[in-house]
């Protein structure tokens, strides 16, 4: 059965520091997206991506994050200066249209 | 915010059908009801979807009130792999829309 895949599970960073989220979408679908969830919150929405360009994003998705899908296969989160209150799990997902297809997640821990 | 509301937890027997209950009174003509479930700290899980009709498949039902304001999912024989939070989810047709996940329903399976 087809999955999204995402490395790494687990990343450390130091506050202030870049860091690259990446994921793997299923081969065939058109939509991706990113959705982070802080420890014992709810799931929250970041971006979603369709045709090489962002289709929507949340207000959480401010001037610090960026995605890219930088050949056929990668899709990526990027955190320009990290902040403590990004430590999260942060999900991808993709979807041909209906329903989406979520990852395992990368559980990002800002120091 | 979420357009649903669903009881924060719920316990069923091993065997039994578990029915989750959710009320979506502001749900517009064109959106669907999705269900997903999230086990542990994985990522979310589509289970089912539908519009107007009832729905199954090797997962679950879901069944949809006539006037549309609410809906159940059905899990017909739990198991102890079923224990997850279960997220009730108002939306278009997919696409590049984001998903507006509430706190969900946590589902216990006793065995």
């Amino acid at each position: 059965e087809p999955e999204v895949t995402q490395t790494p599970s687990h990343q450390v960073t130091q506050m202030g520091q870049e860091v690259i989220l990446r994921c793997v979408p299923i081969s065939n679908h058109l939509y991706f997206y990113w959705y982070r969830q802080i420890l014992g919150q709810k799931v929250e929405f970041l971006v979603s991506f369709y045709n090489n360009e962002i289709s929507e994003k949340s207000e959480i998705f401010d001037d610090q994050f960026s995605v890219e899908r930088p050949d056929g296969s990668n899709f990526t989160l990027k955190i320009r200066s990290t902040k403590l209150e990004d430590s999260a799990m942060y999900f991808c997902a993709s979807s041909t249209r209906v329903w989406q297809f979520f990852g395992p997640g990368t559980r990002l821990t800002v120091l | 915010d979420a357009k649903t509301t669903q009881p924060t937890s719920m316990d069923c027997a091993e065997g039994r059908a578990a029915n989750l209950p959710c009320n979506h009174s502001t749900i517009s003509g064109n959106e669907y009801v999705y269900w997903y479930r999230q086990i542990h700290s994985q990522g979310p899980q589509y289970i089912i979807h539908g519009l107007k009709n009832n729905e199954t498949n090797e997962m679950a039902s879901l069944i949809i009130t006539e006037d549309r304001k609410s809906s159940t999912l059905i899990l017909p024989h739990a198991t102890l792999r079923d224990t997850a939070v279960y997220y009730c989810i108002v939306g278009s047709g997919g696409g590049a829309d984001g998903l507006t996940f509430g706190k969900g329903t946590h589902l216990i399976i006793q065995p």
